[in-house]
């Protein structure tokens, strides 16, 4: 069936850092996938997405990394900051249909 | 520019009672997915509406239902509620058009149901 799983369930960085959150998925069918930021109290929020064709893309301090062959997904955030605390949620699109994963918490020290 | 906007931002019900949720979409979308989110939880997809009617839909009870309006709204109604629908609701929006070249959803922040 279709699962879309995160390896861990929080993420200690230290401000300045990078911070690489992962994913796995299983559904090799889907047309996008996509990393959202939820913060405490709020909706998630679109960070930035990647065509299941793709194996890269940029956004500003943000780059996700596809490797179909191994269906892991990643998320890099160069020069963490405090503000990017919160909880990431890698999800997977097919048919304008979202399907999360459970979320890896990222905390940003000082 | 108004995002997805939710109403009520909370409330508490009984269980078996009723509850209708309302969202409207961001300006210039005309579709509209519900997902439900437990705590400490990714989002579950309800349902999808588009043109009126609902296009796509998750693993959920007829119990959940939906109606989207003229102008692109959205309700969410829940019959004989249960404990575990507790959650918070989510709205999001997109257009079918350039959007549908996108991953991109735009998420409301939510509709936060507790039932007692």
């Amino acid at each position: 069936g279709e699962s879309v799983g995160l390896h861990l369930p929080t993420l200690s960085v230290q401000e300045g850092d990078n911070s690489i959150i992962n994913c796995a998925y299983s559904n090799s069918a889907s047309d996008y996938f996509i990393w959202y930021k939820q913060e405490s109290g709020k909706g998630p929020q679109f960070i930035i997405d990647i065509r299941s064709n793709m194996d890269k893309r940029q956004g500003q301090r943000v780059t996700v990394l596809l490797n179909k062959t191994v269906k892991h997904l990643s998320l890099q955030i160069a020069a963490t900051q405090p503000g990017d605390s919160a909880v990431y949620f890698c999800a997977e699109m097919k048919a304008s249909k979202l399907t999360f994963g459970t979320g890896t918490r990222l905390q940003v020290t000082l | 520019d108004a995002g997805v906007t939710q109403s009520p931002t909370h409330l508490i019900k009984t269980r078996g009672q009723q509850v209708t949720l309302r969202c409207s979409p961001k300006s210039g979308h005309d579709t509209v997915s519900w997902y439900q989110q437990a705590l400490g939880q990714g989002p579950q997809f309800i349902f999808q509406y588009y043109e009126e009617e609902e296009r796509q839909r998750g693993n959920f009870p007829d119990r959940f239902s939906g109606h989207q309006f003229p102008n692109y709204s959205s309700e969410l109604n829940v019959n004989a509620l249960l404990l575990g629908d507790s959650a918070l609701y989510l709205c999001a929006s997109r257009s079918s058009g350039n959007g549908a070249n996108t991953g991109e959803l735009f998420f409301g922040e939510g509709s936060r149901l507790t039932v007692l």
